[in-house]
């Protein structure tokens, strides 16, 4: 069965610099769903969106931004990179169903020198 | 104070023993339930969902909730060291496509 893809799976950054990940959620779900887990913590909620809207907004600092394009996959771009951002960044899809399953993706390990 | 507590372990049990995961959550509101394993580095892999009172089973893990407790627990039967791994316990409150709230999650150790 496909699965959430995310890409890159490895992204080093210096500090200032500018990354964008993406997310392309399994067929057919229509709500993504980003976190972020730093080293040691649980996975932090950051944003969410449903058919293409922002549907929630957790601890997602100003520095990012996300989206969620037409084809439901989905971009989390990150400026101004601080060493604290280095961190597993993880997408979840869900579909309509009611039982509010999210499946998760690899995750991006971004590292910020 | 978590929203979603857990104790952090490690949990250490023999192969073939019978682990047990305790979670507590704050919210009320709180409609679905999951178990997720996670190994280090990877992503988070869903093991139970539960959203009613009671027990649910699947193969060698047993969720079981109470609500009026606020308490969820996961059992594993005839633990392998393939087992361990940090399981994580979510919350989902309400109802509306809502995030997950996880627990800082419990370290299991099963040794051979």
């Amino acid at each position: 069965a496909a699965g959430v893809i995310q890409s890159p799976r490895h992204l080093i950054k210096e500090k200032r610099e500018t990354a964008t990940l993406k997310c392309y959620p399994i067929p057919r779900h229509d709500t993504v769903y980003w976190y972020q887990q730093g080293p040691g913590q649980d996975p932090q909620f950051l944003i969410s969106f449903y058919e293409k809207m922002q549907s929630d907004k957790g601890s997602i600092p100003d520095r990012f931004s996300a989206q969620q394009f037409s084809d439901y996959h989905s971009e989390l771009n990150m400026s101004s990179l601080e060493l604290g951002d280095s961190a597993l960044y993880f997408c979840a899809s869900r579909n309509r169903d009611p039982t509010d399953t999210q499946y998760f993706g690899p995750g991006t390990r971004l590292t910020v020198l | 104070q978590k929203e979603v507590e857990q104790n952090s372990g490690p949990l250490s049990v023999p192969e073939g023993a019978i682990a047990s995961l305790n979670c507590t959550y704050s919210d009320r509101v709180s409609q679905s339930f999951f178990w997720y394993r996670q190994y280090s580095g990877k992503s988070p892999e869903l093991i139970m969902s539960i959203y009613s009172n009671g027990d649910k089973e699947d193969g060698r893990f047993t969720a079981q909730l109470n609500k009026a407790s606020q308490y969820v627990s996961l059992l594993i039967r005839d633990s392998q060291p393939s087992d361990s791994a940090t399981y994580l316990c979510a919350v989902v409150r309400g109802t509306g496509f809502q995030k997950l709230v996880f627990g800082t999650g419990t370290r299991l150790l099963v040794s051979p």
